[in-house]
């Protein structure tokens, strides 16, 4: 049972424009929230590792924010560029199922020139 | 630094045979975790370890077996392979007490069941 909600699946991107997408997740017991991006052939790699409300993180062209009263984060991406192309995954943790994270199904990004 | 390793990165099994992946890691994280990653599912937890000697199950943990007996590595058992277990299995690990720090994700092994 996924109850950690990626949204959209997939989007198509022109190369220079700015896009978002959002996680949804139980705003209970929030512990922590983690963005991955997984490119095809590869391993996931981790953007941002993020723990208290209001946080907003930021590397590079992408940046990330987090709402935890009302479960949700959006993650940015300014000026896509084709090397974006990528599934981006969100997993989150509760203090109540400490050590367990849930993986969103991931938003499928592709750039095209 | 070779990161997080695992072998192998291909395997057909028949159903019933037995086998384990190994995962290793030289970063001497605390917390390793298994996933299997199946189209439309996302990445399901297996099984984790927050330290040498302690492992728990996660989301989707029967058919599988773990031991933690170094803090480097962190093998899977498949007791008896069915056809359910064809996946793409992945080891993470992580520095601090989990969710603190970002997980770093082995090369996968792909796993299919005849």
């Amino acid at each position: 049972i996924l109850n950690v909600e990626q949204s959209p699946q997939s989007l198509h991107v022109q190369e220079g424009d700015s896009t978002n997408f959002t996680c949804s997740f139980p705003s209970s017991n929030f512990y922590a929230l983690h963005w991955y991006r997984w490119e095809t052939a590869k391993s996931p790699e981790a953007l941002f590792v993020m723990t208290l409300n209001g946080d907003e993180k930021k590397k590079g062209r992408i940046s990330a924010t987090l709402n935890t009263k009302e479960g949700y984060s959006y993650l940015y991406i300014k000026g896509s560029q084709p090397e974006d192309s990528a599934t981006y995954l969100c997993a989150f943790m509760t203090t109540d199922s400490w050590g367990k994270f849930q993986f969103g199904a991931g938003t499928q990004v592709v750039v095209t020139p | 630094n070779a990161g997080v390793t695992q072998t192998p990165k291909f395997q057909v099994l028949k159903t019933g045979q037995s086998m384990t992946l190994q995962c290793a890691q030289d970063m001497n994280h605390e917390y390793m975790s298994w996933y299997r990653q199946d189209p439309g599912m996302g990445l399901r937890l297996i099984h984790y370890s927050v330290g040498a000697g302690i492992t728990d199950q996660g989301e989707v943990p029967n058919g599988y077996n773990v031991s933690r007996s170094t803090t480097e590595d962190f093998p899977l058992r498949l007791l008896s392979a069915a056809p359910s277990q064809t996946s793409v299995y992945f080891c993470a690990s992580s520095y601090q007490r989990a969710g603190g720090s970002e997980q770093y994700f082995g090369p996968g092994t792909r796993l299919t069941v005849t």
